[in-house]
């Protein structure tokens, strides 16, 4: 099972700065790797698959880079909004698996 | 507009058993993978189990293997995970979710259903 391990695991930064969260596979998953948006009460979306590409309707602040094993999700400029748990999926091996998530709270 | 409804959580005693359905409309249903994914309260994401469209081939994660069974009923638009031997671990709001293309990456998910396995 290839596990994911995501840092920092609490990222606090006032709107308008930038963020940038790492995902950590235990061994290759090439390019397929995918990051979600948590907000409280909601269920997960979809932002970045396959590493780079945004996902339908997500805003151009967000972007992802990576392969292999180290990935990152940037967030160019925080908003309000933007306060949520992330988490990166890898497609690559069965089975599937998740990170355990990077939470990310406006000062 | 895609939706996904999940039904049939519920309290469970240890040992139990549970079926869970997610009943889907928007899309062609008969054409899509779909999966669980569960989160335990106040925990993170764990994918459960996934389906082919077709239903001819079906995965589990090592957590849930030869205790949970995936179906769907391609006729009805609906999917299924039928839940045996039931633990306390299992507690948690189970999703479903459509994968992208034949990606197992998750584009749509429904609310959740409840299952809390509890003497």
């Amino acid at each position: 099972e290839i596990v994911l391990t995501q840092s920092p695991a609490t990222l606090s930064l006032s709107p308008g700065e930038r963020a940038t969260l790492s995902c950590r596979a235990s061994q290759s998953v090439s390019f397929y790797l995918a990051w979600y948006q948590q907000k409280p009460g909601q269920a997960p979306r979809l932002l970045i698959y396959d590493a780079s590409n945004r996902a339908t309707g997500i805003p151009a602040r967000f972007s992802g880079s990576g392969s292999g094993t180290d990935f990152t999700l940037t967030i160019s400029s925080l908003e309000p909004e933007d306060l949520a748990v992330y988490y990166c999926q890898q497609r690559s091996n069965w089975p599937r698996t998740f990170g355990g998530g990077t939470k990310v709270e406006i000062k | 507009e895609v939706q996904l409804l999940e039904s049939g959580g519920g309290l469970v005693q240890p040992g139990g058993s549970l079926r869970l359905s997610c009943a889907a409309s928007g899309f062609t249903f008969s054409t899509s993978a779909m999966s669980w994914v569960r989160q335990a309260p106040g925990k993170g994401l764990e994918w459960v189990s996934g389906i082919t469209g077709s239903g001819g081939s079906t995965f589990f994660a090592d957590s849930v293997k030869g205790r949970f069974t995936i179906s769907r009923d391609n006729s009805k638009n609906t999917l299924y995970l039928q839940m045996n031997s039931l633990r306390a671990e299992d507690t948690a709001l189970y999703y479903c979710a459509r994968a992208m293309g034949t990606t197992y990456y998750f584009d749509y998910w429904g609310q959740g259903t409840l299952v809390t396995v509890s003497p």
